[in-house]
């Protein structure tokens, strides 16, 4: 059962350009999580999502930062117009659905990839 | 927003040590989980709690949901050179609204075995 995947894991972009972050979660999981990190800190929260809707987005600066977890393919990070500070390793995390807490609830056990280190030259 | 803090920030131990370290939260979660981070890695989940008092254990891998629920502690026995990396506690807060599962994570601490 393949783990979940993150494409690309290496990502250099010029300021000004775009980045687009992929993460195809793990097998059965419908619900994703991205997260940024800074060398040498913690993991901070940017969106969760499932399918088709964005749950919290409470974490993800308003402007030229979007996602989106389709129907069919991949979650998307989109970065527009990048600047240097936002190179970072990020994360992408998938839940399974829980079990016994209505249709819809994600497990709050979230299994990661192996990350996107986007550098902005 | 939540705040999560993890102490020790880095310990240095030898091989075959004990090792604790723990996470505080200024408020009450109902779910508590361990990750370990290895360099250019992504974390990986070592052990999930989800009652107040609850102890599990996962190989060398010891961790407890504190019974004030704003606290939890995980304990590494007999030390071996893979256990080095940062290890982050992760924590759901109890809130009324069980519609958003995000997890709010702690600032790590780095193990270092010493030679």
């Amino acid at each position: 059962n393949a783990g979940v995947m993150q494409n690309p894991r290496h990502l250099v972009r010029r300021r000004g350009q775009e980045a687009r972050l992929r993460c195809s979660p793990m097998k059965g999981h419908s619900h994703v999580y991205w997260y940024r990190q800074l060398p040498e800190e913690g993991l901070k929260f940017m969106v969760y999502l499932q399918k088709e809707n964005i749950i919290d987005e409470s974490g993800m600066p308003k402007e030229r930062f979007s996602a989106e977890f389709p129907k069919e393919g991949p979650s998307i990070l989109r970065i527009q117009q990048v600047v240097r500070g936002d190179s970072a390793a990020y994360f992408c995390a998938s839940s399974p659905p829980a079990s016994g807490r209505g249709s819809g609830r994600a497990s709050y056990e979230q299994y990661f990839g192996p990350g996107t280190r986007l550098t902005v030259t | 927003g939540q705040q999560l803090n993890q102490s020790p920030q880095s310990m240095f131990i030898q091989e075959g040590e004990d090792v604790s370290m723990n996470c505080t939260s200024s408020s009450i979660f109902n779910t508590w989980l361990w990750y370990k981070q290895d360099p250019g890695e992504g974390p990986v989940l070592l052990i999930a709690l989800y009652k107040a008092g609850e102890l599990t254990s996962n190989g060398r891998l010891t961790a407890q949901f504190g019974i004030t629920r704003k606290d939890s502690f995980l304990n590494i026995s007999a030390s071996i050179p893979s256990d080095v990396g940062i290890y982050f506690c992760a924590g759901a807060p109890y809130i009324s609204n069980f519609g958003n599962e995000k997890l709010t994570f702690g600032t790590g601490t780095r193990l270092t075995i010493i030679p």
